[in-house]
C-alpha cells in the first residue's frame, strides 16, 4: 500500500506561469488536506477536499489558487500566475474519514518561482 | 487566540530525555497530534492521544495532556542523534491545525 503520493517534488515556474501540484491520497482515502510550509514556518492549512467536493477551503488565497478532487485521479492545486511569495513547501494529507485518527502526509511539493 | 504554539528550539545530549511542550486552543478538540519533520521531508506521525486520556505511552515516546490548562507535551526518552528535527504539535478541528514546529538539536 503505497504512501500519499505527490509529483512533482520538485517544481521551478518564472512569475506569471501556472503551477499544477498533484496529490494522489493513499489507498481507501477519500479525504484530502493541502498545506503550505514557508521556509521556516509552520504548515497552514488551505483546503480540504472530498471526492468531488470542497469541503473547507477557509486557509486559500482568495485569487490565483484552486484546488479539486476529481471523482477519478488525483487531487489538484493550481496556482495561477505564480508570484515569488509561492515559492514554499505544499504538502498533501489524506484520511480515511473527517474526524480522522490518522492523517498521512506526502513528501511535499517544493516550488520555487524565479 | 487561534494559534497552537510552540517553542521554537530545544537543545539536549544524546542519551538525555527531551521534552516538548505545545499550547493548543480549542477543548473540543478530538485528537491532538506529533509529527516528526527531518530536513527535506514530509511530516511524520509520531503519536496521537485522545482527548479524554491524560497520558499515552509508546516506546520511547510518553504524550501527556492538560486539558484544562489545554497543554500537550513529548517526552522522548533516551534521545539519540536520529531524534534530531522539527517537532510539530496538531490539534484536529475537523481539519489538522499545526503549531510552528520545535526544532530539536541531540548533541553527542
Amino acid at each position: 500500500n503505497a504512501g500519499v503520493m505527490q509529483n512533482p517534488r520538485h517544481l521551478v515556474r518564472r512569475r506569471g506561469q501556472e503551477a499544477r501540484l498533484r496529490c494522489s491520497p493513499m489507498k481507501g482515502h477519500s479525504h484530502v488536506y493541502w498545506y503550505r510550509q514557508l521556509p521556516e514556518e509552520g504548515l497552514k492549512f488551505m483546503v480540504y477536499l472530498q471526492k468531488e467536493n470542497i469541503i473547507d477551503e477557509s486557509g486559500m488565497p482568495k485569487e490565483r489558487f484552486s484546488a479539486e478532487f476529481p471523482k477519478e485521479g488525483p487531487s489538484i492545486l493550481r496556482i495561477q500566475q505564480v508570484v515569488r511569495g509561492d515559492s514554499a513547501a505544499y504538502f498533501c494529507a489524506s484520511s480515511r474519514g473527517q474526524e480522522n485518527t490518522e492523517a498521512f502526509f506526502g513528501q511535499g511539493t517544493r516550488l520555487t518561482v524565479v | 487566540g487561534e494559534d497552537v504554539e510552540q517553542s521554537l528550539f530545544l537543545s539536549v545530549r544524546e542519551g538525555d530525555s527531551s521534552v516538548i511542550n505545545c499550547t493548543y486552543t480549542d477543548s473540543s478538540s478530538t485528537y491532538l497530534y506529533w509529527y516528526k519533520q527531518e530536513p527535506g521531508a514530509g511530516l511524520q506521525l509520531l503519536t496521537y492521544i485522545f482527548s479524554n486520556m491524560d497520558m499515552k505511552q509508546d516506546q520511547r515516546l510518553t504524550v501527556l495532556l492538560n486539558k484544562k490548562d489545554k497543554h500537550l507535551s513529548l517526552r522522548i526518552a533516551d534521545t539519540q542523534t536520529g531524534d534530531s528535527a522539527i517537532y510539530f504539535c496538531a490539534e484536529s478541528r475537523g481539519k489538522l491545525i499545526f503549531g510552528q514546529g520545535t526544532e530539536l538539536s541531540v548533541k553527542p
